[in-house]
């Protein structure tokens, strides 16, 4: 399984867009890029996923290098409710297990 | 979360004794997981289900068991409870193999005193 490496915490003020980072220097040609949250005490949530491409939705955008060994999740305009863990996970689509690793604990603040 | 549940909410148990976790969803998905999660190691998958009586291990097994009779519930037993299994136990379900589409329940937390 790929590794992931993440900062263990990180600040955005509120309203300012939030740059998550993940490293995944060993990643392999048939690995996704999975980014899940996990708001205090609660399960955690699928945020965004991609292969090679950056990816947008509701939630957030994900940036993929060219050579994808590095990521980044954007919050575009981070809120009080977005204070949570970050994990950055890679692996391929299709496999039995999802592995966590210590993830990004975001603070915002106001 | 729509879809999941976990029971209990709460248990505290004694050393030694048995206790089984309960996860229960109403989705029909074919997959269903048990992690928990401690300070400092995340969330780390204990079993895991792709079918009724289909399981598998995951990385912190040992002292865990799990079974999976109808595709409804998957129970978690801790046959005899130790202190190192006090945690926060989360269910997840998924329809499919793909890692976006997994719901998580809203956790069970355990304390063996």
């Amino acid at each position: 399984d790929a590794k992931t490496t993440q900062p263990p915490s990180m600040d955005c003020a509120e309203g300012r867009a939030a740059n998550l980072p993940c490293n995944h220097s060993t990643i392999s040609g048939n690995e996704y890029v999975y980014w899940y949250r996990q708001i205090h005490s609660q399960g955690p949530q699928y945020i965004i996923h991609g292969l090679k491409n950056n990816e947008t939705n509701e939630m957030a955008s994900l940036i993929i290098t060219e050579d994808r060994k590095s990521s980044t999740l954007i919050l575009p305009h981070a809120t009080l409710r977005d204070t949570a863990v970050y994990y950055c996970i890679v692996r391929p689509y299709n496999t039995d297990k999802l592995i966590f690793g210590t993830g990004t604990r975001l603070q915002v603040f106001p | 979360d729509a879809g999941i549940t976990q029971s209990p909410r709460h248990k505290v148990t004694e050393t030694g004794t048995p206790v089984t976790l309960r996860c229960h969803q109403t989705e029909n998905h074919r997959y269903m997981y048990w992690y928990r999660q401690d300070p400092g190691h995340g969330l780390r998958l204990i079993h895991y289900s792709y079918g009724v009586k289909d399981t598998d291990k995951g990385e912190v097994s040992d002292g865990y068991s799990v079974s999976r009779s109808k595709t409804e519930d998957f129970l978690l037993t801790l046959e005899s409870a130790t202190s190192s299994q006090t945690s926060v136990y989360f269910c997840a379900i998924s329809e499919s193999q793909g890692a976006w589409g997994y719901t998580f329940g809203s956790g069970t937390r355990l304390t063996v005193v």
